[in-house]
């Protein structure tokens, strides 16, 4: 199956400040990737659909203005969250699938915490 | 609206065999998934079912009716590391995963 990194794993950053979170596909290239947020104890909940060359498709409720996707290449995908705050800590995923109907490949996760 | 239930929680001793029902209505199907999460750690895939029937793998195995709107995992000869959460996901007709907040499995020796 596909091989997703992402990076940093876990980052602690103070309220007002803007924490990049990088998605790399290994071994293919993904046209699509998307992000996810999971709080604790909570199921994954889809953020925004991002795709190569265009803008990301973000679901309803999610801030587009606060969660910058920029998906520049093939190969990797970055979600910017800009102005964090304490209510923005939670496990952020990025996946990639294989086709419209193949399952989807999820990097290990980040873990942000906002002071 | 989209739905997908699921168990929040179920206890098995190690050993024995566990099923965890998932039941679903959404708009459309193309596809059943169930992912395992650990504690701390992303979703890794277990199965994907799109026709109804038993799919069987290992010690694990994930059915699905579709008429019914319900699936189910079944995990056989359980151990210890099964311990970990159960994600029920099903792919709607905008290819769209729709996810189920997950059953977490506690093994007990």
């Amino acid at each position: 199956g596909a091989v997703v990194s992402q990076h940093p794993s876990w980052v602690i950053c103070k309220s007002g400040t803007s924490v990049k979170i990088e998605c790399r596909s290994l071994d293919f290239q993904a046209t699509t990737m998307f992000w996810y947020r999971q709080f604790p104890k909570q199921s994954l909940m889809l953020m925004a659909t991002s795709n190569e060359g265009s803008k990301a498709t973000y679901e309803q409720g999610v801030e587009k203005d606060k969660f910058l996707i920029n998906h520049a290449s093939l190969t990797l995908s970055t979600l910017t969250v800009t102005s964090a705050h304490p209510e923005d800590s939670s496990f952020y995923i990025c996946s990639t699938r294989t086709g419209d109907s193949g399952e989807q490949f999820f990097g290990p996760g980040t873990r942000l915490t906002v002071l | 609206g989209q739905n997908i239930d699921q168990p929040t929680e179920m206890t098995a001793t190690e050993g024995a065999i566990v099923q965890i029902n998932c039941t679903y209505q959404t708009s459309g199907f193309n596809g059943l998934f169930w992912y395992q999460q650990h504690a701390g750690e992303a979703p890794t895939f277990l199965s994907y079912n799109v026709l109804d029937g038993l799919e069987e793998k290992g010690r694990f195995s994930s059915f699905l009716s579709r008429s019914k709107g319900y699936s189910y995992l079944l995990l056989k000869e359980l151990q210890m590391k099964d311990s970990a959460s159960y994600l029920c996901a099903v792919m709607d007709s905008n290819y769209q995963l729709i996810w189920g907040a997950g059953t977490k499995l506690i093994i007990k020796p």
